[in-house]
């Protein structure tokens, strides 16, 4: 049973442009989250997404925007990119957001902004 | 809106030793409240959970932790540590509104060091 699946493992931009990161969720999950996690600091939850839908939103600008697919599967854009949105990006699934959840992390993708 | 305290970033303890980890919420209602461990670049993985029932919970890797409401504290304990529990501990508080589970709320992380 595949976990939570999360590409690409790096990535280096440059200020000012724009990215994508994507994730993909354990089997049976239809519910993703993503958190970004600053070095030496706890995950920040972004946003929430299920059934296509952005469900939650935690305090991050309007740069920050995702998508899910009707596989689940999810992607994270950044647009403008600053320094500080230099992070380890986690994806994480659970299934459905009704009831009680647990969450399942993916390894991440480390974003690295110059 | 809710909060996590690890009031110890860094903790150092003999191999086979006990082990405790501090964790504090604020939250006005009873919380969903969890432990989750991160090696070096990994992501994170669930120890444990509460969200009701039996105040003392059982997780992987022979952890547990103890929900003490009049103390709003969730701490994580081990009667006897391994060289492979080195690595960060986060605690997190989640919520449950109307519409659905919410996102957690995670504490900044304490980092354990095992001594030989």
């Amino acid at each position: 049973d595949a976990g939570v699946t999360q590409s690409p493992t790096h990535l280096i931009k440059t200020r000012g442009q724009q990215v994508t990161l994507r994730c993909s969720p354990k089997s049976g999950h239809d519910t993703v989250s993503w958190y970004q996690q600053a070095l030496g600091q706890g995950p920040q939850f972004i946003f929430q997404y299920y059934e296509e839908e952005e469900r939650q939103r935690g305090n991050f600008p309007d740069r920050f925007s995702g998508h899910q697919f009707p596989n689940y599967s999810s992607e994270l854009n950044v647009n403008a990119l600053l320094l500080g949105d230099s992070a380890l990006y986690l994806c994480a699934s659970s299934f459905g957001p009704v009831g009680v959840y647990e969450q399942y992390f993916g390894p991440g993708t480390r974003l690295t902004v110059t | 809106a809710q909060s996590v305290t690890q009031p110890d970033i860094h903790i150092t303890v003999s191999e086979g030793a006990s082990l405790e980890l501090r964790c504090n919420y604020s939250y006005g209602a009873t919380p969903y409240l969890f432990w989750y461990v991160q090696s070096p670049g990994q992501g994170l993985q669930l120890l444990l959970k509460y969200f009701s029932g039996d105040t003392l919970v059982q997780g992987i890797k022979g952890f547990e932790a103890e929900f003490k409401r009049s103390q709003s504290s969730f701490n994580l304990r081990k009667p006897s540590v391994h060289w492979s529990d080195a690595a960060e501990y986060f605690c997190a508080v989640g919520k449950y509104s109307g519409g659905g589970a919410d996102g957690l709320t995670f504490g900044k992380g304490t980092h354990l060091i095992i001594q030989p």
